[in-house]
């Protein structure tokens, strides 16, 4: 899984509880992502940083608030907002500041986060 | 609007023979066409890319995908699977004049290689 750790790999919480996803990556990468994965549906991205202290609402962005005060660290925290929390996330890297550029990149993901809430 | 479709859910392939995992985007301007495998509770690891250049674009583990401009296709594929190529495979799109950043993934196709 290429240098990006998530923890922890399993997590249970009790709706109505906030939760924070940890990932970190060694890479020396840029632009950071969050995905949600849910069977069938592919991976949807929640949200993306391309800068240290700057980040950006992907396609399903409710519900979930990330920070990045440092280029190694994107931890996402999902909220009591979120209505439907349980699923698999992965976080991502690339290298790529300029907008041009990081298209042509592949992203190194990490091993993942499974969500419960119950 | 960008999409990628991935029509088969499942492809069931015996070792030795070839395969072929389909996908077809849609997108404005010039695509760039990535594939990833996933392995069960794991992350997804990138196969390979198209970016410009040769149609015929290897990767890892021995899989190619040919980019196909007319049928809008990028389909991958092996000349010999293996039962440990068993796994969810994904093609992914970006279209740099709507958002580098962001990356369209199909929903996803799980290849079977039964021994």
């Amino acid at each position: 899984d290429g240098g990006i750790t998530q923890s922890p790999k399993y997590l249970f919480r009790k709706e109505g509880q906030n939760v924070t996803l940890s990932c970190e990556q060694n890479l020396n990468h840029d632009a950071m992502y969050w995905y949600r994965q849910d069977p069938g549906q592919g991976l949807r991205l929640i949200y993306y940083s391309q800068i240290v202290n700057d980040f950006q609402k992907g396609d399903i962005a409710e519900g979930y608030s990330v920070s990045r005060e440092k280029k190694e660290s994107f931890p996402l925290t999902v909220t009591s907002a979120q209505k439907n929390p349980t699923a698999f996330y992965l976080c991502a890297s690339s290298i790529g500041r300029s907008l041009g550029l990081a298209s042509i990149y592949e992203q190194y993901f990490g091993p993942g986060t499974r969500l419960t809430v119950t | 609007a960008q999409s990628v479709a991935q029509p088969e859910d499942q492809v069931n392939v015996a070792e030795g023979n070839p395969l072929t995992v389909k996908c077809t985007y849609s997108v404005s301007g010039n695509p760039y066409l990535f594939w990833y495998v996933q392995y069960p509770n794991r992350g997804l690891q990138f196969l390979l890319k198209y970016i410009t250049g040769d149609n015929l674009v290897k990767g890892s583990y021995g899989f190619e995908a040919e980019f196909n401009k007319s049928q809008t296709s990028f389909h991958l594929k092996k000349p010999s699977a293996l039962v440990s190529d068993s796994a969810l495979y994904f093609c992914a799109v970006r279209a740099p004049n709507t958002g580098g950043f962001k990356t369209i993934f199909g929903a996803g196709t799980r290849l079977f290689v039964k021994a």
